[in-house]
């Protein structure tokens, strides 16, 4: 019931741009992303909710695809602030109640 | 603001001991979840609170059980560890109904059983 992180990992050099994607088999009610650094706990990046409010941050931007069910992260002009071990999290209705599950997460790396 | 506190950060049992992690928010956040983290797993739902008295399952409940008696404080009680509890646990807490508001994290609680 976990959504599905792709790719699993990537480096790239300072500058250049990233794009991190989430799927999911249930329908979606909204779609979170999160950072974490190693080491210390997540934090939030942006919240996508169904019908296309968002709640984001600084230079980060995201995109919400209720029909197929799928989010993308949008990472561009990296910054070594940028590595971490990023965090989609879906919300669905599992088991009769509408809960949020969180994918197994995209290492990213980024070298000067 | 104290935000979200966890305790201990870091504890070792002996299998079939118990032991409750503490969590705590300051917040006056409804919704309260517990979620263990594991290599490679991400992050898993253990329970989760939408108010104080009211409390559910989440993808992996075996093995704990919660309680919310204040909408400040939500513990995870290990009722027989065994080594597969062995992860981080992290408590995390959002203004409302969970799932389209901004999920604040704890710091996390190392677990080791032995």
């Amino acid at each position: 019931q976990q959504p599905v992180q792709s790719p699993q990992a990537v480096i790239l050099r300072e500058g250049e741009d990233a794009v991190i994607n989430c799927s999911s088999s249930k329908a979606l009610y909204s779609v979170h992303w999160y950072r974490q650094k190693h080491g210390e706990a997540p934090v939030f990046l942006m919240i996508l909710l169904k019908g296309g409010e968002q709640k984001g941050h600084e230079k980060i931007s995201a995109s919400f695809n209720e029909k197929k069910q799928q989010s993308s992260l949008y990472l561009t002009a990296s910054q070594l602030s940028y590595s971490g071990t990023y965090f989609c999290g879906v919300a669905a209705i599992i088991q009769g109640a509408q809960k949020l599950v969180f994918g197994q997460g995209t290492r990213l790396t980024i070298n000067p | 603001n104290a935000g979200v506190t966890q305790t201990p950060k870091f504890q070792v049992l002996k299998t079939g001991q118990s032991m409750t992690l503490q969590c705590a928010q300051d917040m006056n956040h409804e919704y309260m979840s517990w979620y263990r983290q594991d290599p490679g797993m991400g992050l898993r739902l253990i329970h989760y609170s939408v108010g104080a008295g009211i409390t559910d399952q989440g993808e992996v409940p075996n093995g704990y059980n919660v309680s919310r008696s204040t909408t400040e404080d939500f513990p995870l009680r290990l009722l027989s560890a065994a080594p597969s509890q062995t992860s981080v646990y992290f408590c995390a807490s959002s203004y409302s109904k969970g799932t389209t508001y901004e999920q604040y994290f704890g710091p996390g609680t190392r677990l080791t059983v032995t």
